[in-house]
């Protein structure tokens, strides 16, 4: 069983279009982020969502716009994509004491 | 805020030898210390953590790391390498609200 699973795993789009990734975490954690790789490999904190309320959002583009439906999920929505959103975006989750599980990563590739 | 520095971008080291990557934090409050390990093309898998207790953690693989305070070091080594070692290293810092990694290290292991 997956422990944080997000889809897709490859996604190639044109810029200007909309797209989103869903994350998915079967852990029990109240808390959730996204973590965006770039090209350098440099992780950086996008967001962080705690039993469905944001808490962090770590100046990142109003045109990323995540949504927690429930504790056990986490999507990223992307409006007007442009080449710079290329990247590995990676979910994860964390439970009380600092254990952090990381999903497997959406490689996004803007054409 | 806290802050991690990866001294080495790029390791190369030969195969069974040795290997010692560093880091190093800042923060102004107690944090968790972490490494993980990202393979070609692969997500971020936990090698080892450091929450609290012994200052000296052993993690998967062979790999092992050492707390020391009074450096702010958590330095990450294994006493012989192989090549499926090949890889990207992450130190990171946790305070519970969120996981900040290092720029990552680039182990590179010599035939």
């Amino acid at each position: 069983d997956t422990a944080v699973s997000q889809t897709p795993k490859y996604l190639v789009t044109q810029m200007g279009n909309d797209k989103s990734i869903k994350c998915e975490q079967n852990l029990g954690h109240d808390t959730m982020y996204w973590y965006k790789q770039d090209s350098k490999k440099f992780l950086k904190i996008m967001f962080s969502y705690n039993n469905k309320e944001l808490i962090i959002n770590e100046t990142v583009p109003n045109r990323f716009s995540p949504k927690s439906p429930d504790k056990a999920h986490l999507n990223l929505h992307i409006n007007s994509l442009e080449l710079g959103d290329s990247a590995v975006y990676f979910c994860a989750s964390m439970r009380d004491g600092g254990g952090y599980t990381f999903g497997s990563g959406t490689r996004l590739t803007v054409v | 805020a806290q802050s991690v520095t990866q001294l080495d971008s790029q390791v190369p080291v030969f195969e069974e030898a040795p290997v010692e990557l560093r880091c190093n934090y800042s923060s102004s409050v107690s944090v968790y210390l972490f490494w993980y390990v990202q393979y070609p093309n692969q997500g971020l898998q936990l090698l080892l953590k450091y929450l609290s207790g012994s200052t000296l953690v052993k993690g998967i693989n062979g790999f092992e790391a050492e707390f020391n305070k009074s450096q702010t070091s958590f330095h990450l080594r294994k006493p012989s390498v192989h090549i499926s070692d090949t890889a990207e290293y992450f130190c990171a810092v946790s305070d519970i609200s969120k996981i900040i990694f290092g720029k990552g290290t680039r182990l590179h292991i010599l035939p």
